[in-house]
């Protein structure tokens, strides 16, 4: 199993709602990752798990939260979000160290802040 | 802080050669990637580079030069499918993580 699925595809919610994004990946990868990618642009990198552990927040606002209960799950959770937030949400992971270049991606939640 | 250039748009012919160039300021700088997005698409890894030299997988072909600071991606006999985006990425280590940064990406058009 090479693949890491996400739901949902699609979101649309409203400022003031509370939402989760899910990530998941059973490939035994240690690192996890979210991006945040605009039409046209790259991904941008949000948050990185390493062991579980949060190891790196690319100076994210609170509202979004990530959170990794096991080695195979990731969420983000998003609580009072902005229109400029709407973007394609991607999560992703990878090996070891010795591969760390080679990230797997899913295939993205397109999120629509209303 | 990193930066990553790479031309926005690139345009060839099915069965042409083409070659996708990326320049990068960074440190702690441990090699370049090269992703594949497809419009819709999650990014797919194609190749890295840690050393000099080129590598080749396939039609594809990346190569590095870390003195230049510089890599390319060639992509040959290109077929329609390979119309796409393409991003080089930079490996960096950020604290106890390693992780990627994204140039802004190469809209690759072929044409018939």
């Amino acid at each position: 199993d090479t693949e890491v699925t996400q739901t949902p595809k699609h979101l649309v919610m409203g400022m003031t709602n509370k939402k989760s994004l899910k990530c998941e990946q059973h490939m035994g990868h240690r690192a996890m990752y979210w991006y945040k990618q605009k039409a046209k642009k790259p991904p941008e990198l949000m948050f990185v798990y390493s062991y579980e552990k949060l190891s790196i927040n690319e100076s994210v606002p609170s509202r979004f939260s990530p959170e990794c209960p096991n080695s195979s799950l990731l969420n983000l959770h998003l609580h009072a979000l902005q229109p400029e937030d709407s973007a394609l949400y991607l999560c992703a992971s990878r090996e070891d160290r010795g591969r760390a270049y080679e990230q797997y991606f899913g295939p993205g939640t397109r999120l629509t802040v209303t | 802080g990193q930066s990553l250039e790479q031309p926005s748009e690139v345009t060839a012919v099915e069965g042409a050669i083409v070659q996708i160039n990326c320049t990068y300021q960074t440190s702690g700088f441990y090699g370049l990637s090269w992703y594949q997005q497809h419009d819709g698409g999650a990014p797919t890894f194609l190749s890295y580079n840690a050393l000099d030299g080129l590598e080749e997988t396939g039609r594809f072909s990346s190569f590095l030069s870390r003195s230049d600071s510089y890599g390319y991606l060639l992509l040959q006999e290109l077929q329609m499918k390979d119309s796409a985006s393409y991003f080089c990425a930079v490996l960096i280590s950020s604290g106890s993580a390693r992780q990627l940064t994204f140039g802004s990406g190469t809209q690759l058009t072929v044409l018939p």
